[in-house]
């Protein structure tokens, strides 16, 4: 069974950094397209950023130069370093897998809150 | 730029059927979809891929009473026989190489 596991999430000050884990289990991390997916409390779905099985990655703009999406083979791990946080970045996080013919998320984690407040 | 737009809010009466609406943006009406379920206070769930010519494939356990369909730049998710539990969020998904793209979510009320 594909599952996926978020961890991390806490309180944080504005300008500090944090790093969030998905924990995969029924398949391999580095053969898939994997993203983050955040939801700021009463809003919707925001795409955050993905990684290819080639490695390449991507980000909205809103995180571009501040978030860093990797991968841990050896762990079967995801990770989202999110570092100078803002307030605006305050959401659930969730971790999704994208389908073998790529493009839609197939598989959902069940999110781990960031909260960004001094 | 692509962007895929929903209404805010539809309802519809338990045991009924209801049509939620995404339009894709000028230009990109040929390309897929995916529809997402969130109920409340839950993760979001993959109901469906939705191709341009209507063909659609469902997620693991999503019910029959859940089907798609596309008409130019609209994607229509249709929900039949609406029990309780369908009240939730929904939204639509897109992509390309390297964006991936939400619409603004419906939220569906089931009087």
């Amino acid at each position: 069974e594909v599952q996926v596991v978020e961890s991390g999430g806490g309180l944080i000050q504005p300008g500090g950094s944090l790093r969030l884990s998905c924990a995969a289990s029924g398949f391999t991390v580095s053969s898939s397209y994997m993203n983050w997916v955040r939801q700021a409390p009463g809003k919707g779905l925001e795409w955050v950023s993905l990684i290819y099985n080639s490695g390449s990655t991507y980000y909205a703009d809103s995180v571009k130069g501040r978030f860093t999406i990797s991968r841990d083979s050896s762990k079967n791990t995801l990770y989202l370093q999110m570092n100078s946080l803002r307030v605006e970045d305050t959401a659930v996080y969730y971790c999704a897998r994208e389908s073998d013919d790529f493009g839609h998320f197939q598989h959902w984690g069940q999110g781990t809150l960031v909260t960004v407040s001094s | 730029q692509l962007v895929l737009t929903q209404s805010p809010s539809a309802s519809a009466s338990l045991g009924a059927s209801v049509k939620l609406t995404c339009t894709l943006s000028s230009g990109h009406s040929n390309y897929a979809i995916a529809w997402h379920q969130q109920q409340p206070e839950k993760g979001p769930r993959y109901l469906m891929k939705l191709n341009s010519d209507g063909y659609h494939t469902k997620g693991d356990g999503i019910p029959d009473r859940f089907s798609g369909s596309s008409s130019g730049a609209e994607r229509y998710l249709i929900i039949s026989s609406l029990q309780s539990e369908d009240e939730a969020d929904y939204y639509c998904q897109t992509w390309v190489t390297g964006i991936r793209v939400f619409g603004g979510g419906t939220k569906l009320t089931v009087l």
